[in-house]
């Protein structure tokens, strides 16, 4: 079966960094996203891997581990405009979201 | 450049009464996903089109929901019957064939009382 696992909820201190993981199991990988929704809105794309290692891009970095079926996004010097839920999705032959992380940044 | 767009951005109907949401694509974009969002819970996949053809339609519930893309840009997701379980955020993307960007639209607030 496909499965995509993420916490739920995190809370985070502004300036501070944070960390949101995700773990898969599905049938076939072709990469994995993670997008950026805020409430009330569509998600936003924030990074595509598909090779093993760190990508970043700004404040916002994705790393991928495909032996272990897993991935992380940080998010360093946090603002209080990345309050939003984070949304790990792996491309199979289709491409399967994540339930969602909704990321608290406390001023 | 115009984005995704989705009409209506609401919808109110009655269980039983038949639906259609639409979408337009990005210009030039091959590549066509309908998805389904509840409230709390990710995105789920329905249907994907390459051009005017469904790729993979796996993820309709049942025979109730119907999508066509005639022309291969606009797109309808037709819904028969509806029932309240049908109530979410039905969102649509688009990216260029070979390309690992998807562009959702603002999405169209499905409530069936």
């Amino acid at each position: 079966g496909q499965n995509i696992d993420q916490p739920t909820e995190m809370t985070a201190t502004e300036g501070a960094i944070v960390q949101i993981n995700c773990t898969y199991q599905t049938s076939g990988f072709n990469g994995l996203f993670w997008y950026q929704q805020h409430a009330g809105e569509a998600p936003t794309f924030l990074s595509y891997n598909v090779l093993d290692g760190l990508e970043e891009k700004g404040r916002f970095s994705s790393f991928l581990s495909r032996s272990k079926g897993y991935s992380y996004l940080l998010l360093k010097e946090l603002q209080m405009k990345d309050s939003a839920s984070y949304l790990c999705a792996v491309r199979d032959d289709k491409i399967i979201f994540g339930k969602g992380t909704r990321l608290h940044i406390l001023p | 450049g115009a984005g995704v767009s989705q009409t209506p951005s609401n919808k109110v109907t009655e269980k039983g009464k038949y639906v259609e949401l639409r979408c337009d694509p990005i210009s030039g974009h091959t590549a066509l996903y309908w998805y389904r969002q509840s409230l709390g819970q990710g995105p789920e996949f329905l249907i994907y089109f390459q051009g005017t053809g469904a790729a993979d339609d796996s993820g309709l519930p049942n025979d109730r929901f119907f999508a066509v893309r005639p022309e291969g840009s606009v797109s309808t997701l037709k819904i028969q019957r509806t029932e309240r379980g049908d109530s979410a955020v039905y969102l649509c993307a688009s990216s260029l064939i070979g390309a690992e960007t998807q562009y959702f639209g603002p999405g169209t607030r499905l409530l069936v009382l």
